[in-house]
């Protein structure tokens, strides 16, 4: 059974950094791209960052310059770096699987809440 | 950016009665490798997103077939053919043929 557990949400100010992290199970990790979606408080789904198997990464126009995917196979982790926090980065973030062959997020993590205020 | 347009925003329905969501997106799905990355999701208040639907109608592992998609290029339908009190939730279609991913605005199903 797949499972993604994701950590490293909190409360943070405007300009602050905050690293998410997403451990996965249930899968051979390292085969397959990953994705970063979030949801802020009451609205919908807002796609932010996938990193391929092979590493290749790709940002929304909103995180770009700002946020850094990665991955560490060995850990079979995703991570999610956050620099110059603002507040419109308020929301839970999801860390969501891809099929072997791509084109959809099959399976979604509980996500982890980020909270940017002073 | 590929805009998703999901219609009606909210969609009031009897138990046991057909339900049907309709998105329209602003260019072709298509993917060079002839796939249309077109799903659909679920979200049931307070949980994570679910997969039900990918590649405009194939059912994802679990999903009732109740659930059905249908469509090509840029207009797609979500059908639930007979709601039941846990389809409940909000509906998202979304796109994977092009980067940046994007989702429409949701759909959100309630019980009349």
């Amino acid at each position: 059974e797949v499972q993604l557990v994701e950590s490293g949400g909190g409360l943070v100010q405007p300009g602050e950094s905050l690293r998410l992290s997403c451990v996965a199970s249930g899968f051979i990790f390292r085969n397959y791209a990953m994705n970063w979606v979030r949801q802020a408080p009451g609205k919908g789904l807002e796609w932010v960052s996938v990193i391929s198997s092979g590493g290749y990464t790709d940002y929304a126009d909103s995180v770009k310059g700002r946020f850094t995917i990665s991955r560490d196979n060995s850990e079979n982790t995703l991570y999610l770096q956050m620099n110059s926090l603002r507040a419109e980065d308020t929301a839970v973030y999801y860390c969501a699987k891809e099929p072997l062959g791509g084109g959809v997020t099959e399976d979604w993590g509980q996500g982890t809440l980020v909270t940017v205020s002073s | 950016d590929i805009v998703m347009t999901q219609t009606p925003l909210s969609s009031p329905v009897t138990l046991g009665q057909p339900a049907s969501i309709s998105c329209r997106s602003s260019q072709s799905l298509v993917h060079s490798d002839g796939n249309t990355y077109l799903s659909w999701l679920q979200q049931r208040p307070g949980q994570p997103p679910r997969l039900l639907i990918y590649k405009i109608s194939d059912r994802f592992s679990g999903v009732p077939d109740r659930f059905s998609g249908s469509g090509a290029g840029t207009d797609f339908t979500l059908k639930i053919s007979r709601v039941e009190a846990e389809d409940v939730g909000v509906y998202y279609c979304t796109q994977a043929s092009q980067f940046p991913y994007t989702f429409g605005q949701g759909t959100k199903l309630e019980i009349k």
